[in-house]
């Protein structure tokens, strides 16, 4: 298994409170990406990270933020969370070799906003 | 505007036939393809990619198609086992891009 772990596993919190999900790698993979799950919209891409230091939005960027200031960690924030972001969130790990990518997940983090 | 598109929310196979597992996609500078297989409470798994020069790639019980032309690939599993029941995603990515966009999903039923 890709070493790739999520911290929490699982977490409820209330609606407006800060919530900060952790994905930490072993690997030293250049890409780092943060997706939710939802019923009826399978995986989507929330922000993604190119390096350290580096990172761009993807297609439900909106009431998140992210961080990488190590190769080997990526942070995930709800500023103030709501009960539209109740999701299961997977961190992903990726790197090229010769023209080739492959991502490899986490475990998955189930957050829960009330 | 879902540049990803898996049609089918589930499809039903019987065990031991082919099961044939389709996704389009809508820009055509996606030049890498990857299915993934995902089981409850699991986090996805790679399961065979594909790179936009070539138009097959098979590994073990599965294959994966590409068509360029109609920005089509599917997935063919043969024969069908009992744990290939799962949700598959379609993947696509780009080489001056480093996204990895996702379909929505099919969820795979194998009926003994």
């Amino acid at each position: 298994d890709a070493g790739i772990t999520q911290s929490p596993r699982h977490k409820v919190t209330e609606t407006g409170t800060p919530v900060t999900l952790r994905c930490h790698q072993t690997e030293n993979h250049r890409y780092m990406y943060w997706y939710r799950q939802d019923p009826g919209h399978g995986l989507r891409l929330i922000h993604y990270s190119y390096g350290v230091k580096d990172t761009d939005q993807g297609e439900v960027s909106d009431g998140y933020s992210v961080s990488r200031s190590k190769t080997e960690d990526f942070l995930l924030t709800l500023e103030s969370a709501t009960s539209s972001q109740t999701s299961v969130y997977f961190c992903a790990i990726s790197e090229r070799t010769g023209g080739d990518t492959e991502a490899f997940f986490g475990q998955g983090t189930r957050l829960t906003v009330v | 505007d879902q540049q990803v598109k898996q049609n089918s929310p589930s499809l039903s196979v019987q065990e031991g036939r082919i099961s044939i597992l389709n996704c389009d996609y809508t820009n055509s500078m996606f030049d890498y393809f990857l299915w993934y297989k995902k089981y409850p409470a699991e986090g996805p798994t790679f399961l065979i990619s594909i790179s936009s020069i070539k138009d097959k790639n098979e590994d073990g019980r599965f294959t994966v198609f590409l068509n360029k032309s109609a920005k089509h690939l599917s997935l063919h599993i043969v024969p069908s086992q009992p744990g290939d029941s799962a949700v598959y995603f379609c993947a696509a990515t780009m080489n001056r891009d480093d996204k990895i966009i996702f379909g929505k999903g099919t969820r795979l039923h194998i009926l003994p």
